[in-house]
């Protein structure tokens, strides 16, 4: 699987707006950029994915660059129920649909 | 909306002794998964498994470790003889089974394993 790069943590005050980013420099033309979470003692949960086009979904925005070499997780307003870790995974073709997890970036939302 | 069930939620086992987790996975889905999470550490891939047998399994996977789906509802894994090194969060994940880069996994909530 392709590599992507987050910063281990990032803080934000609750009702702002948090923008998350991810390179993935070396992600193909056919990898699909999904993001999970996993709150604090959960599973992770999927947030969104997007091939080439932004996304939008009840969760999140997830903006791609046009190169596809980056892509940010847009909270659109941080609540303190969006503190947890946010995965950036690159998901390419695979007959048995594994994800590899990274260290995924610690999202702090302070009252 | 449908969920990945894991029990229990936690186990305690002396070191030697074979546990064994239990997952229901969502329904209509046909990949499930097993994945790891050591404290303070990020989430492992374990063993993949369609179709009533292992699909992949990681390094980490080895010959301690099996899994099986026993009836139609239920898919568990088994820890033959347990080390220290075993405790651990282990989650069980389920997929539709399309196998295309857009498949969503959907995790439980994980059994924490202690072991003593």
């Amino acid at each position: 699987d392709a590599k992507t790069t987050q910063p281990n943590s990032m803080e934000s005050n609750e009702e702002e707006p948090v923008h998350l980013p991810c390179n993935h420099s070396t992600i193909s033309g056919t990898d699909y950029i999904h993001w999970y979470r996993q709150l604090p003692s959960q599973g992770p949960e999927y947030v969104i994915h997007g091939l080439t086009s932004n996304v939008n979904n009840r969760m999140a925005s997830l903006a791609i660059a046009e190169d596809r070499k980056s892509s940010t997780l847009i909270l659109h307003r941080a609540t303190l129920r969006d503190a947890a870790v946010y995965y950036c995974i690159l998901r390419d073709y695979s007959n048995t649909g594994k994800l590899i997890f990274g260290q995924g970036t610690t999202l702090q939302v302070k009252p | 909306e449908p969920e990945v069930t894991q029990t229990p939620s936690h186990q305690v086992t002396q070191m030697g002794q074979e546990v064994i987790l239990r997952c229901v996975p969502i329904s209509n889905h046909l990949y499930f998964y097993w994945y790891r999470q050591i404290l303070g550490q990020k989430v492992e891939f374990l063993v993949s498994f369609y179709n009533n047998e292992i699909s992949e399994k990681s390094e980490i996977f080895d010959d301690q470790f099996s899994v099986e789906r026993p009836d139609g509802s239920n898919f568990t894994l088994k820890i033959r003889s347990t080390k220290l090194e075993d405790s651990a969060m282990y989650f069980c994940a389920s997929s539709e089974g399309t196998g295309t880069r857009s498949e969503k996994l959907f995790f439980g909530s994980g059994t924490q394993l202690s072991v003593l």
